[in-house]
């Protein structure tokens, strides 16, 4: 079925750093989602986004984090500066217009912060 | 606000044997209701959701979920399970098509021989 791709698949950066995290949805999909998962914890809802603009964004979502997808390539996630506790893996998802339209997620970027 | 209650943290069944995973929701209305699956070092995979109509849904895997909506439920189950059902399973609830999909803290299911 149709993919969400995520790149990079990992990533270690040093506390302080910039990071970017890519997401290419699924092509016909204009919902883009970002969620946060701690080791061996559930899945975190961050933002959510449509039309150029942040729909719902969660209290995880940080002034240190922001998203965009620019002329319609990667959605991306950045946060600047990263801390220690932004260490998880972040997976992003898409979905379509439809009301009932399916979620589908990527296989996640595993963000180490030192 | 909404959310999503998994009270079963870890399940152990033998394989053959039955599963039932148990997850209560909290909102107003009928909300749109999924199940997924996530093996190790892996994004997550539906299993099943339910919009409406019929409360019995069928997914993936011969896994079957029934809503109830005065139980505010949507328990999933498997008739015989297989050692590759080892896994954790979510249960998400979204309030429409676009919004925010909101987890429980998953059910963690080890499937002995």
């Amino acid at each position: 079925g149709p993919k969400v791709l995520q790149i990079p698949s990992h990533q270690i950066i040093d506390m302080g750093q910039m990071v970017t995290l890519n997401c290419d949805p699924v092509s016909n999909h204009l919902y883009f989602y970002w969620y946060k998962q701690i080791l061996g914890q559930q899945m975190e809802f961050l933002v959510n986004f449509y039309n150029g603009k942040v729909m719902e964004k969660s209290k995880l979502f940080k002034d240190q984090f922001s998203v965009e997808r620019p002329d319609g390539s990667y959605f991306t996630l950045k946060i600047q500066p990263t801390a220690l506790e932004d260490s998880a893996v972040y997976f992003c998802a898409s979905s379509s217009t439809y009301a009932n339209s399916d979620y589908t997620f990527g296989s996640g970027t595993r963000l180490l912060v030192i | 606000a909404q959310s999503v209650t998994q009270p079963d943290a870890r399940v152990t069944v033998s394989e053959g044997a039955s599963l039932q995973l148990r997850c209560k929701y909290s909102y107003s209305a009928t909300p749109y209701l999924f199940w997924y699956v996530q093996y190790p070092r892996q994004g997550l995979q539906l299993l099943l959701k339910y919009y409406s109509g019929d409360p019995v849904v069928q997914g993936v895997n011969s896994f079957e979920a029934e809503f109830s909506k005065s139980n505010s439920s949507f328990h999933l189950q498997k008739a015989s399970v297989h050692w590759s059902d080892s896994a954790v399973y979510f249960c998400a609830l979204s309030i429409q098509g676009g919004r925010a999909l909101i987890f429980g803290t998953g059910t963690t299911v080890s499937v002995s021989p």
